[in-house]
């Protein structure tokens, strides 16, 4: 199975912040990278497929960047409502897994 | 828009089969895409269980593989999971979502259910 490790565990920033997450696969994925968001007692939330295109309805200071192994998703000002989980999946191959999180908190 | 929701036991004992039931609504799943259920441990570990095609194919996790069905109700547009042998491990929020037709990603899913399992 693909191993997708996300770094840092846990991110502590200050509303304004430009943040960068990182996830990173064992072997390369191509651009089958895709990014969501969780909020505490919600379900995960789309937010860029394949690695770097948007979705409909997501605030554009969510950006996603990489290919190959290093992907990295960047929230340009993070705004109060942007604190909660963060998850990358990935579909190039079966079964797809997902990375264990980036947990983004107020400092 | 497309709608999902999860129902079923909240208690399963182990050894015994988790069984539950995902309503969508808005779409049918016999049009296209991949319908698919996913879990999510306590600490927040997400596993990726595995889907029902529209066109009725499945494909599941190879971890699971023994023990998981999918299956559907197309007069009903439902779509159901069975795990057998369910251990203490297998308690979880369990999720139903939609994929794309490839399968790739997952933009629609349902608000989840708690299954604990437990004597």
């Amino acid at each position: 199975d693909i191993v997708l490790t996300q770094s840092p565990a846990t991110l502590s920033v200050t509303p304004g912040d430009r943040v960068s997450l990182s996830c990173r696969a064992s072997q390369s994925i191509s651009n089958y990278l895709h990014w969501y968001q969780q909020k505490s007692h919600e379900s995960p939330r789309l937010l860029i497929k394949y690695a770097s295109q948007s979705i409909s309805g997501i605030p554009s200071r969510f950006s996603g960047s990489g290919s190959g192994t290093d992907f990295t998703l960047s929230i340009n000002s993070v705004e109060t409502e942007d604190f909660g989980m963060y998850f990358c999946q990935q579909s190039n191959s079966w079964p797809f897994t997902f990375g264990s999180g980036t947990k983004l908190e107020i400092k | 828009d497309v709608q999902l929701q999860e129902s079923g036991p909240d208690l399963v004992k182990p050894s015994q089969s988790l069984s539950l039931t995902c309503t969508v609504t808005g779409y049918s799943i016999t049009s296209g895409y991949s319908w698919h259920w996913i879990r999510q441990f306590p600490g927040n570990k997400l596993e990726w269980m595995g889907y029902i095609h529209y066109s009725g194919s499945t494909n599941y996790n190879p971890s699971l593989k023994s023990r998981i069905s999918i299956t559907r109700d197309t007069s009903k547009n439902q779509f159901f999971l069975q795990l057998n042998s369910v251990t203490t491990e297998d308690t979880a929020t369990y999720y139903c979502a939609r994929g794309t037709t490839a399968t790739d990603f997952f933009a629609y899913w349902g608000q989840g259910t708690l299954v604990t399992v437990s004597a």
